[in-house]
C-alpha cells in the first residue's frame, strides 16, 4: 500500500468553474476526512466519512462544496461555482474507527482559482 | 469548543542545539494532542500523540513532548537540531472517541536550521 493517494495534485481553475478532487484512502482505512489549508494556516476540518456515510460537516463546508464515499472507498470533493477565496490546499487523511489510531494524510491537491 | 495555540509563528536555532516548540491547548475535557510536521507542498507526517497514557511521549525522529495539565501545554522538543528538521510544525487536539475524527489544528511554527 503506497498510503493516502490525492489527485490530482495541482489545479488551476477559472473563477465560476466547477472542480473535482479525488481521494484514495489506505485500502483498509474505514474512516477518511478531508481538511483545507490555506497559506500561512494550519489544516482546518471540513468533513469525514466512516464507510460511505457522511457523519460530520463543517460549518465551512458551504453549498457549494460536496463530498462523497459511494462505496465507501474512495472520495471526491466537488467544489462549485469557485471563487478566489476557494484557493487553497485541500488535504484527505485516512484512518481505522479504533482507539488509539493515526490518521495518516495524503499530499494534498493544491487549488488555485484565478 | 477545543483549541491550540502555538507560540512562535517562526522559530530558528543552531544545528546541534536545542529545539523547543510551544503548544497550549484549550479543552473542557481530557484532550489527545498531536504534533505533525509538513515538508514543502507536502501533506502532514505525525510525529508524536498524547492519549493519556504516559505524560512524556516520543517521537519519530528523535522528538518528544510532555503533557502537562496544570499548564494546559503539550510542547514539543528535541536535543538537537538537524538541517533536516526544517519543515512546518503543526500542534493538533481532538476531543473525539477515538481521537481522530476531528483534529484542530495551530497556525503552525515554521522551523528554520542555521548551519
Amino acid at each position: 500500500d503506497t498510503g493516502v493517494s490525492q489527485d490530482p495534485r495541482h489545479k488551476i481553475t477559472k473563477r465560476g468553474q466547477n472542480v473535482t478532487f479525488r481521494c484514495d484512502p489506505i485500502s483498509e482505512h474505514n474512516r477518511l476526512y478531508w481538511y483545507r489549508q490555506t497559506l500561512g494556516q494550519g489544516p482546518e476540518f471540513l468533513t469525514y466519512f466512516q464507510n460511505e456515510a457522511q457523519l460530520e460537516k463543517s460549518r465551512l463546508l458551504s453549498d457549494r462544496f460536496s463530498a462523497e464515499r459511494p462505496k465507501g472507498s474512495f472520495s471526491t470533493l466537488e467544489i462549485q461555482r469557485t471563487e478566489q477565496g476557494d484557493s487553497a490546499m485541500y488535504l484527505c487523511a485516512s484512518s481505522l474507527a479504533t482507539a488509539n489510531t493515526e490518521a495518516f494524510f495524503g499530499q494534498g491537491t493544491r487549488l488555485t482559482v484565478v | 469548543a477545543q483549541s491550540v495555540t502555538q507560540l512562535g509563528s517562526h522559530v530558528s536555532v543552531s544545528e546541534g542545539a536545542l529545539v523547543l516548540l510551544r503548544c497550549n491547548y484549550s479543552s473542557s475535557v481530557p484532550p489527545y494532542l498531536f504534533w505533525y510536521v509538513q515538508y514543502p507542498n507536502q501533506g502532514l507526517q505525525l510525529l508524536l500523540k498524547y492519549t493519556s497514557a504516559a505524560t512524556l511521549v516520543k517521537g519519530i525522529n528523535g522528538f518528544e513532548a510532555e503533557f502537562k495539565k496544570s499548564e494546559t501545554s503539550f510542547h514539543l522538543t528535541k536535543p538537537s537540531a538537524h538541517m533536516s528538521d526544517a519543515a512546518e510544525y503543526f500542534c493538533a487536539v481532538s476531543v473525539a472517541n477515538f481521537g481522530n475524527e476531528k483534529l484542530t489544528f495551530g497556525t503552525g511554527t515554521r522551523l528554520t536550521i542555521i548551519p
